[in-house]
């Protein structure tokens, strides 16, 4: 049981550069999230889907794209990177709140991504 | 917006003391999740706080929910090196089925 699955795990971008970072999850969860760490300031919300066809905005979505392809997975595309966006991206997902009383996260492994 | 803030940021102490760390909350929520991440490692659930006055105990971690103060308290007990590691707490907005972190904490137990 692999759990969530991000792909790749290391980029190199050059600023104005596009790229797609990809997340699977094989635990039949509703709902996904992508989420970006910095230092000192823990985990921020970019973008989420509750469910299989919807996608919302979190705290820091500029800049950043997703899809919901089908229910296992869920991609964030920089369209024009920036320096700004240099950080370390993780995928998470869970059941949503009405199937599954703990509703706690599940991580994969992060994406560190590096904007020159 | 939710806001969630952890204090301290940073902790450093021996072997064997006892601290507390603590997450506050903005808004009402009756969820609330304690994390672990080691250095360039994912994040690893601890506990899972459902209710007021929930308390969960793991070895020498006990974390515990007081929804009416808005606040968590994660407590150490007679630290040991292998718990260094940055501790994140996160409440469930659930009503909008968003998670939101705090800044974590920095703990380094020093032999």
């Amino acid at each position: 049981n692999a759990g969530v699955t991000q792909t790749p795990k290391f980029q190199v971008l050059k600023t104005g550069q596009s790229m797609t970072l990809q997340c699977a999850q094989d635990m039949n969860h509703n709902s996904m999230y992508w989420y970006r760490q910095d230092p000192g300031m823990g985990l921020r919300l970019i973008y989420y889907s509750a469910s299989e066809g919807t996608t919302d905005k979190g705290e820091v979505p500029n800049g950043y794209n997703v899809s919901r392809l089908n229910k296992r997975e869920f991609s964030l595309r920089l369209e024009s990177a920036a320096p700004s966006q240099t950080s370390v991206y993780f995928c998470a997902s869970k059941y949503r709140y009405s199937r599954h009383p703990t509703g706690e996260l599940f991580f994969g492994e992060g994406s560190r991504l590096t904007v020159l | 917006e939710l806001k969630v803030e952890q204090n301290p940021l940073f902790l450093s102490m021996q072997e064997g003391k006892n601290y507390t760390i603590y997450c506050n909350y903005s808004t009402t929520s009756d969820r609330l999740y304690w994390y672990r991440q080691d250095p360039g490692k994912s994040l690893e659930s601890l506990f899972v706080l459902l209710s007021n006055g929930a308390v969960k105990q793991e070895g020498r971690l006990m974390a515990s929910l007081d929804t009416k103060a808005r606040l968590s308290t994660l407590h150490i007990t007679a630290a040991v090196h292998d718990l260094s590691a940055t501790y994140f707490c996160a409440v469930d907005d659930s009503g909008f089925n968003k998670f939101y972190f705090g800044s974590g904490t920095k703990l380094n137990v020093k032999p």
